[in-house]
């Protein structure tokens, strides 16, 4: 079968850095995405990578080993606004969009 | 440009009964999927559509169904309501089948 892994909660503190894994098992990929969701809210795209290594979009980057079927998304200097769930996802060989069950991120002050 | 628009916002009927619910997708966008959404749970895949045309379906039994128009619109049908269809349905449009996903607000259905 097809599954993402990702871990349930993440606790940090304002201004930290915080990491969040993402390990899957696919028929097929066409790479992996991050998405954010606040509570009430809809999922909105963060970032996305098709090959190896890092990629930077201001305060976040995202992480992919394609040999080691794993990914992560790092959040810096975090703000109390970035308390929402985070998922990952994969594109299969069918071109479907397959979502972990998501990370909830708590920033405390 | 308008974003993804889904209708209605907020639903609630009866078990047995159907519900149609619609999405209109960002303009030039062909790929249109469906997801649903339990609490706490990940967004689970219904269907995808591009250029009037299933291409992908998910695991749900056939009481859900959809269609897409020749305008990209799409709508999927439930039919037989159930409780545990009580969930959050988003719809997703795309440029094409591999391009980043813009989602709409949802409709969220409760079913009594």
């Amino acid at each position: 079968g097809q599954s993402l892994e990702q871990p349930s909660e993440v606790t940090a503190v304002e201004g930290a850095i915080v990491q969040i894994n993402c390990t899957y098992q696919t028929s097929g990929f066409y790479g992996l995405s991050w998405y954010q969701q606040h509570d009430g809210g809809a999922p909105t795209f963060l970032s996305y990578n098709a090959l190896d290594g890092l990629e930077e979009t201001g305060r976040f980057s995202s992480f992919l080993s394609r040999s080691d079927s794993y990914g992560y998304l790092l959040l810096q200097e975090l703000q109390m606004k970035d308390s929402a769930s985070y998922f990952c996802a994969v594109r299969d060989s069918s071109y479907k969009l397959i979502f972990g069950s998501g990370t909830r991120l708590l920033v405390r002050p | 440009k308008a974003g993804v628009t889904q209708t209605p916002r907020y639903l609630i009927k009866t078990r047995g009964q159907q519900v149609t619910l619609s999405c209109s997708p960002i303009s030039g966008h062909r790929s249109v999927s469906w997801y649903q959404q339990t609490p706490g749970q990940g967004l689970q895949f219904l269907f995808e559509y591009f250029s009037e045309t299933q291409r992908n379906k998910g695991n749900f039994p056939g009481r859900f169904s959809g269609r897409q128009f020749s305008n990209s619109r799409s709508e999927m049908n439930v039919s037989t309501l159930e409780l545990g269809d009580s969930a959050l349905y988003l719809c997703a449009s795309s440029l094409d089948r591999v391009g980043e996903q813009f989602f709409g607000p949802g409709t969220r259905l409760t079913v009594l």
